[in-house]
């Protein structure tokens, strides 16, 4: 089936740094990327749409500017959390859209700001 | 209400157990629907699609019912690993649930 990787699994970093979550289809073309946030013992939450060659479209309360959506290509898409605060401390989980609509999320990156 | 909306958990049912969840969904004009499983801190994985007709994978079935705007997801004979968060998916914007947490004992 098809495959979503997705790096680096856990970061830990100071607050005021920026942290960059790559999220790569392996196997196939994605013109349409989404990126998550859930936070524990909460279901997922659409942060942005990603599309090849565009700019993202980010969801109602997510600042573009704090999160930078990057999808250069057909394979892959970035998301860099700029200037990182204890309350960015989430898992972030990316998924590419595959055909018949059907979604192929990445193994997600534990994100521990300090 | 909330665009997409899960039977509250958590399920807590012996082995061998048959145990349904249902999920609502407020837009009328969805076309696809899916069951997703996740794992605690994994990536969530397709379970399946659900379709018009209903559908049935081995011990899961999953049926739509359009008039009533509600997705069902059934497990018979429930296994010590089919322990996990069951969420639903509704497009096209691919809204989740919150998730129904079910956990299977012995």
């Amino acid at each position: 089936g098809a495959v979503v990787s997705q790096h680096p699994s856990r970061v830990i970093c100071k607050s005021g740094t920026s942290v960059k979550i790559e999220c790569r289809s392996l196997d196939f073309q994605a013109t349409t990327m989404f990126w998550y946030r859930q936070f524990p013992k909460q279901s997922l939450m659409l942060m942005a749409t990603s599309n090849e060659g565009s700019k993202a479209t980010y969801e109602q309360g997510v600042e573009k500017d704090k999160f930078l959506i990057n999808h250069a290509s057909l394979t892959l898409s970035t998301l860099t959390v700029t200037s990182a605060h204890p309350e960015d401390s989430s898992f972030y989980i990316c998924s590419a859209q595959g055909v018949n609509e059907k979604l192929f999320f990445g193994s997600g990156t534990q994100l521990s700001v300090l | 209400r909330k665009e997409v909306e899960q039977d509250p958990g958590p399920f807590n049912v012996p082995e061998g157990a048959t145990v349904a969840f249902n999920c609502t969904y407020s837009n009328s004009a969805s076309q696809s629907f899916f069951w997703y499983r996740q794992d605690c801190r994994k990536e969530p994985k397709l379970l399946m699609s659900v379709y018009s007709s209903g559908n049935e994978d081995g011990r899961f079935t999953a049926q739509l019912n359009r008039a009533s705007q509600y997705i069902s997801l059934l497990i018979r004979d429930s296994k010590l690993s089919d322990s996990a968060t069951y969420l639903c998916v509704v497009g096209g914007k691919l809204i989740f649930g919150q998730g129904t947490e079910l956990s299977v004992k012995p």
